[in-house]
């Protein structure tokens, strides 16, 4: 248990669907992140949410869209995915931003893409 | 450009040591961590190292050379159970992680 929970934790989804992961926080932490991981890839990181601001966006298509309605939820919207997309998605906190903060990762929704 | 290196597979046999090495190229340093993933499960904080020099913590240890570039993860009295993928990032002057693609270590009887 991390602290970080993630829902649900396996998604098969067509390419018409629209569907949402879900993540919550239980460490009072400020800052929340989504990563994409892919097999034998380094981890990517999405988006990030500092005090519920979105601060990074790294150039991730349009048809991957978050909601942070408080610090300690953060959602992606997933609609009209590509088999491309299919990947571990991982939800993770932090107290802060800045250099020595640990991040803490959910356990990841795996998410196929039909 | 930002990048950080590391082995992507490593065998070694219960009970030994074994060292898994990663170096990095950043824009500035703020540190860099090691996390252990098992399969099918999330990241797990081991460590953080911003100072030169070496850190244990029990049978894990971490090494940081700032003038290098380098670090590695020292794996000591080895269990089945450090089967995992061994995940090294560095942080640069935005605090943004720099990833590895990480170590999958695997552990022989």
């Amino acid at each position: 248990e991390t602290g970080v929970t993630q829902t649900p934790r396996h998604l098969v989804m067509g390419m018409t669907n629209k569907k949402s992961l879900k993540c919550e926080q239980h460490l009072g932490h400020n800052a929340m992140y989504w990563y994409k991981q892919s097999a034998k890839k380094p981890l990517e990181l999405m988006f990030v949410y500092n005090f519920k601001e979105q601060t990074e966006n790294n150039s991730v298509p349009s048809r991957f869209s978050p909601e942070c309605p408080n610090s300690s939820h953060l959602f992606l919207h997933l609609h009209t995915l590509q088999p491309e997309d299919s990947a571990l998605y991982l939800c993770a906190s932090s107290q802060g931003r800045d250099g020595g903060n640990t991040i803490y990762f959910g356990e990841g929704s795996w998410l196929t893409v039909v | 450009g930002q990048n950080i290196d590391q082995p992507t597979e490593m065998t070694a046999t219960e009970g030994a040591i074994v060292q898994i090495n990663c170096t990095y190229q950043t824009s500035g340093f703020n540190g860099l961590f090691w996390y252990q993933q098992h399969a099918g499960e999330a990241p797990t904080f081991l460590s953080y190292n911003v100072l030169d020099g070496l850190e244990e913590k029990g049978r894990f240890s971490s090494f940081l050379s700032r003038s290098k570039g380098y670090s590695y993860l020292l794996l000591k009295e080895l269990q089945m159970k450090d089967s995992a993928s061994y995940l090294c990032a560095a942080m640069d002057s935005n605090y943004q992680l720099i990833w590895g693609a990480g170590t999958k270590l695997i552990i022989k009887p």
